[in-house]
């Protein structure tokens, strides 16, 4: 079973500065994370795909990298509206055909 | 414009059924892969199921034999019946598409969710 660790829980930080979030998978799933942003009362917003690859729309100061087991999403200058939860997820290689969510951390103003 | 609405959430007795349904506006639900993702009071995101443009399904093991997501391609609807409604399915139920860019697989667009409540 695919378990996806993020680190860490919480983040605090101020706008303007830099976050940077990490995601560790139990197995190798060489290049295929994605990450979602989700605020209060929202639905969750894919950021990233492919592990470094921004969704229509993202702002460019979203970046994603990573492969096989790290993955890291960073965030250059935080704008008010990024402090929100953010979620790694992946489909497993095995099983198949399951998909696994992270744990998701906080983004909060410090 | 491409979007999804779920419906059909409510408070359920323990024991119980319900069916859950997403609209799809923009696409078709039979071209894309689409699933269901829930959210537990104050948790995190945890997938349910999911059913593949060829027909073929799957479920987490924590649903599988109670839950099952279908859809109509008529009505452009995806639905999950949900059976022996337990207490820890009490959450916020996700309709989402699911994108394959052929490497990987990511939930492109996510409907606003629908509540459920099993009270025992």
């Amino acid at each position: 079973e695919l378990v996806l660790t993020q680190s860490p829980a919480t983040l605090s930080l101020s706008p303007g500065e830099r976050a940077t979030l990490s995601c560790r998978a139990s197995q190798s799933v060489s290049a295929y994370l994605a990450w979602y942003q989700q605020k209060p009362g929202q639905a969750p917003r894919l950021l990233i795909y492919d592990a470094s690859n921004r969704a229509t729309g993202i702002p460019a100061r979203f970046s994603g990298s990573g492969s096989g087991t790290d993955f890291t999403l960073t965030i250059s200058s935080l704008e008010p509206e990024d402090f929100a939860v953010y979620y790694c997820q992946q489909r497993a290689n095995w099983p198949p055909n399951e998909f696994t969510f992270g744990p998701g951390t906080k983004v909060d103003i410090k | 414009e491409v979007y999804l609405l779920e419906t059909g959430g409510g408070l359920m007795q323990f024991g119980g059924s319900l069916r859950l349904s997403c609209a799809a506006s923009g696409f078709a639900v039979s071209s894309h892969y689409m699933s269901w993702v829930r959210q537990a009071p104050g948790k995190g995101l945890e997938w349910v199921s999911t059913m593949y443009s060829g027909g073929s399904t799957y479920h987490a093991d924590s649903v599988k034999g109670r839950f099952t997501i279908s859809r109509d391609n008529s009505k452009n609807t995806l639905f999950l019946e949900m059976n022996s409604l337990r207490a820890e399915d009490t959450a916020v139920y996700y309709c989402a598409r699911g994108y394959s860019s052929g490497l990987g697989d990511a939930f492109d667009i996510w409907g606003q969710g629908t509540m459920v409540t099993v009270s025992s």
